[in-house]
């Protein structure tokens, strides 16, 4: 069964340095999705990528972060330079279409310190 | 602005019992409802997706119920097993200008016990 995949799957880091996240969306989906669930709260939509481009974003989604679709198969996340309050659990999704199922993958525990 | 509210927050049930979770929200413009179950530690899982004409709509043992009028969605497990214990998160779909957002629940945290 087709599976959203990504990697790592824990992730240690500085306060201050960059981290890029990795996902490989599901081969014939179309829309991308970043979420992220801070430890113990809800889940918090961060971004939505489609036809090689941002279609929204929530207000957590500031100049420290970026994504990009650089190979036709991977979706990555990054931030430039880590806070402490970044440290969270990180989910890629990705759909088809609209109205259509959101597959996630397993997550990236990122871990400021 | 948009919001979905879940209750409980936790339930603990007897293996083997019935069980319903609640979801209200003040999402707009509506495009569709989403009930997913998390394990600890993973990515949610979709257990139902239902738009506005839908009221009923089942996965297995669990099944969704979704009054677009008050605005209201359930998810009921019938005869529930210990694999069933998760979050539950309600999440609904608004499209605004052609983008899509979800908004998440807080979840209700499911524990079967033996």
């Amino acid at each position: 069964e087709p599976e959203v995949t990504q990697t790592p799957s824990h992730q240690v880091t500085q306060m201050g340095q960059e981290v890029i996240l990795r996902c490989v969306p599901i081969s014939n989906h179309l829309y991308f999705y970043w979420y992220r669930q801070i430890l113990g709260q809800k889940v918090e939509f961060l971004v939505s990528f489609y036809n090689n481009e941002i279609s929204e974003k929530s207000e957590i989604f500031d100049d420290q972060f970026s994504v990009e679709r650089p190979d036709g198969s991977n979706f990555t996340l990054k931030i430039r330079s880590t806070k402490l309050e970044d440290s969270a659990m990180y989910f890629c999704a990705s759909s088809e279409g609209r109205n259509t199922e959101a597959f996630f993958g397993q997550g990236t525990r990122l871990t400021v310190v | 602005k948009n919001q979905v509210e879940q209750s409980p927050q936790s339930l603990i049930i007897l293996e083997g019992k019935n069980c319903t979770l609640q979801c209200n929200y003040t999402v707009s413009p509506f495009s569709n409802l989403r009930w997913y179950k998390q394990d600890t530690g993973r990515g949610p899982v979709s257990l139902t997706i239902m738009t506005f004409s839908e009221n009923t709509k089942s996965n297995g043992r669990y099944t969704a119920t979704l009054d677009a009028d008050t605005k209201q969605s359930s998810l009921h497990i019938t005869a529930s097993q210990l694999s069933d214990s998760a979050s539950y998160i309600c999440v609904v779909s608004a499209y605004d200008f052609g983008n899509e957002k979800l908004t998440f629940g807080t979840g209700t945290r499911l524990t079967i016990i033996p």
